[in-house]
């Protein structure tokens, strides 16, 4: 089966650096998404890993390390619209492009 | 513009009716998936479809169907079997191989009044 964790809800200020982490134990892995879903909308893409280190994306980078099950989102220079739920999705097993995911981080922004 | 389209954003259904979700996409992908949200909780698998005429269950497919006769159109059908049904649906797609990124509609609210 697949297990994904993350911890369910985080508060920061706005310019802070805040830090989402996700372990997942799967039976197979392929890569690791990070989504960002705002209240009553779509999931929009922010990042995927495959192999183990860490891709900057702007202010948005994401790390893996594959023989830890552990992946982090490192959110810089945070601003009241990055106020939103973050999921974390691991791809794997016998289905091809089926995402596994997480419950969540609600992350909130204050001023 | 290409994308996918789920329709209507908010579905209200009486209890014992059946009900279908609506979602196209213009992206060309194989693969064409639905999730249920809940509060508090990560997106659950109903359904999913990784080539026309063919869907396989996903982890809550009870009191759900689908059908996939075209590539464009996976559109989803709440059943009256389906105990509790007012949830958020969304619908995603992608090409279907190991890694790649699913696009997903901007969801349907089901209410059961």
């Amino acid at each position: 089966g697949q297990n994904i964790d993350q911890p369910t809800e985080m508060t920061a200020t706005e310019g802070a650096i805040v830090q989402i982490n996700c372990t997942y134990q799967t039976s197979g892995f392929n890569g690791l998404f990070w989504y960002q879903q705002h209240a009553g909308e779509a999931p929009t893409f922010l990042s995927y890993n495959v192999l183990d280190g860490l891709e900057e994306k702007g202010r948005f980078s994401s790390f893996l390390s594959r023989s830890k099950g552990y992946s982090y989102l490192l959110l810089k220079e945070l601003q009241m619209k990055d106020s939103a739920s973050y999921l974390c999705a691991v791809t794997g097993g016998s289905t091809l492009g089926r995402l596994y995911f997480g419950r969540g981080t609600q992350l909130t922004v204050w001023p | 513009d290409g994308g996918i389209t789920q329709s209507p954003k908010y579905l209200f259904r009486k209890e014992g009716q059946n009900v279908t979700l609506s979602c196209e996409q213009n992206l060309n992908h194989d693969a064409m998936y639905w999730y249920r949200q809940d509060p508090g909780q990560g997106l659950r698998l109903i359904y999913y479809s990784q080539i026309v005429n063919d869907f396989q269950k996903g982890d809550i497919a009870e009191g759900y169907s689908v059908s996939r006769e075209k590539k464009e159109s996976f559109p989803l059908t709440v059943t009256s079997a389906q105990k509790n049904p007012t949830a958020f649906y969304l619908c995603a797609s992608s090409i279907g191989q190991a890694n790649t990124e699913a696009f997903f509609g901007q969801g349907t609210r089901l209410t059961v009044v």
